[in-house]
């Protein structure tokens, strides 16, 4: 079983540009969650959706989006990429979420660098 | 300012040499979860602590609850090398799970 899957993997990317990170599920999961992992800062909730159709920011939302327009299917994206925004990304899932948030599964992160 | 905080962030232990991690916040958590990540990987869940007091072990590794429910620790016995990863707490709160800064353990053999 894939479990969760992200897309690239690594980018380097102009500051100023656009990027979408991809993160598909397999498991059927309810809730979707995007962290980004800094040094010294641990994973820090960006956004989260607890079923399709529906999205809550996080910790720190400002400078990305989100949509889940399906269950499986969970993009992010840097409408306009900033240096501050350079970090290792990671999509997770779990069966449910809010009040019955239980086990996260990780993807294997996406590493983005913005120069 | 993390809500919850992690101690030490940073940890060198020879092989067969105990620790504990401690994982401290003034808010109270419906539960709290460990996980441990190795590098180039997500984070894996490891233990699931609900119940104030409660104690779970996982061979030689140790997790016990606060009783009011705010901080946890993880105990591990005679460390091995295999043990080296970064290990993070995280708490259940308003429906979110938030992580700790994470402690980063190097079990030299």
């Amino acid at each position: 079983t894939a479990g969760i899957t992200q897309a690239p993997t690594s980018q380097i990317l102009a500051a100023g540009r656009s990027m979408t990170l991809r993160c598909t599920q397999d498991m059927r999961h309810n809730a979707m969650y995007w962290y980004r992992q800094d040094l010294g800062l641990g994973l820090r909730l960006i956004h989260y959706s607890n079923t399709a159709g529906t999205t809550g920011k996080g910790e720190v939302p400002d400078g990305y989006s989100v949509s889940r327009a399906n269950t499986d299917d969970f993009p992010l994206t840097l409408a306009s990429a900033v240096p501050s925004q350079t970090s290792v990304y990671f999509c997770a899932s779990s069966v449910e979420g809010g009040s019955n948030t239980g086990e996260l599964f990780f993807g294997e992160g996406s590493r983005l660098t913005v120069l | 300012t993390q809500l919850l905080e992690q101690s030490p962030q940073f940890l060198s232990i020879q092989e067969g040499e105990n620790l504990t991690v401690y994982c401290n916040s003034s808010s109270v958590f419906s539960s709290l979860q460990w996980y441990r990540q190795e590098p180039g990987e997500g984070p894996v869940l490891l233990v699931t602590v609900v119940t104030g007091g409660e104690v779970k072990k996982l061979k030689r590794l140790t997790f016990q609850f606060g009783d009011a429910r705010k901080d946890s620790s993880l105990h591990i016995t005679a460390a091995q090398p295999g043990d080296t990863g970064l290990y993070l707490c995280a708490g259940a709160k308003g429906g979110k799970l938030i992580f700790g800064q994470g402690t980063e353990l190097s079990v030299k053999p």
